[in-house]
């Protein structure tokens, strides 16, 4: 199975604030990698698919790149209702694994 | 709108089975995947296997291999996950999810397993 590492597993910020988190797969996924966000008590929703698209509705505030093993997901701004947690997932070959999330808290 | 609307919260015993259904509408429901991926409390997200559109082809995982299987029923728009021989640590939040991307995803069905 290919395995998918996020970091950081949390981290806090304050409004406003530019964050990054990464996915690394631990062999290469091409462009498959999906990006999720997750509140609490609710189900995901879709962020970022393949790797750099943008899913409709979703603010341009979120980014995603990569290629390959190496991906990130950018939040330019960050705005309160974006504290959540946040999921990579590869769809390149099954089983399609999910990193272990990122927790983004209010400093 | 796009929805897919799963079945209510089950509590099984131990050595039982459980099948969750997921109603979809919305949209052309032989068009897309559906998928299954489960949250145990707390934790992070499992992928549990898919359907292809045609319903003719399965994936799971391995892991879950001969306990999962997973049905879909065009004439209902209705997909359904079976897991038997269920034990405790399979008490998690069971999602279906639509297509490659898992673009829009059911509430969620808790599904516990306890004596």
């Amino acid at each position: 199975d290919i395995q998918m590492t996020q970091s950081p597993s949390s981290l806090s910020a304050s409004v406003g604030d530019r964050v990054t988190i990464t996915c690394r797969a631990s062999q290469s996924v091409s462009k498959y990698l999906n990006w999720y966000q997750q509140k609490s008590g609710q189900a995901p929703e879709l962020l970022i698919y393949a790797a750099s698209s943008l899913q409709s509705g979703v603010p341009s505030r979120f980014s995603g790149s990569g290629f390959g093993t190496g991906f990130t997901l950018t939040i330019s701004s960050l705005r309160p209702e974006d504290f959540a947690t946040y999921y990579c997932q590869q769809n390149s070959i099954p089983p399609y694994t999910f990193g272990q999330g990122t927790k983004v808290e209010i400093k | 709108q796009v929805q897919l609307v799963q079945s209510g919260a089950e509590v099984k015993k131990p050595g039982a089975s459980v099948k969750v259904s997921c109603k979809a509408s919305g949209y052309t429901f032989t068009s897309y995947d559906i998928n299954w991926v489960r949250q145990v409390s707390g934790q992070g997200l499992e992928w549990m296997g898919g359907m292809n559109p045609n319903g003719d082809s399965t994936g799971y995982a391995q892991r879950l291999q001969g306990r999962v299987t997973m049905t879909r029923n065009t004439s209902i728009t209705t997909a359904y996950m079976e897991l038997t021989s269920l034990r405790s640590e399979d008490t998690a939040v069971y999602y279906c999810t639509r297509g490659f991307r898992s673009d829009y995803w059911g509430q969620g069905t808790l599904v516990t397993v306890s004596s």
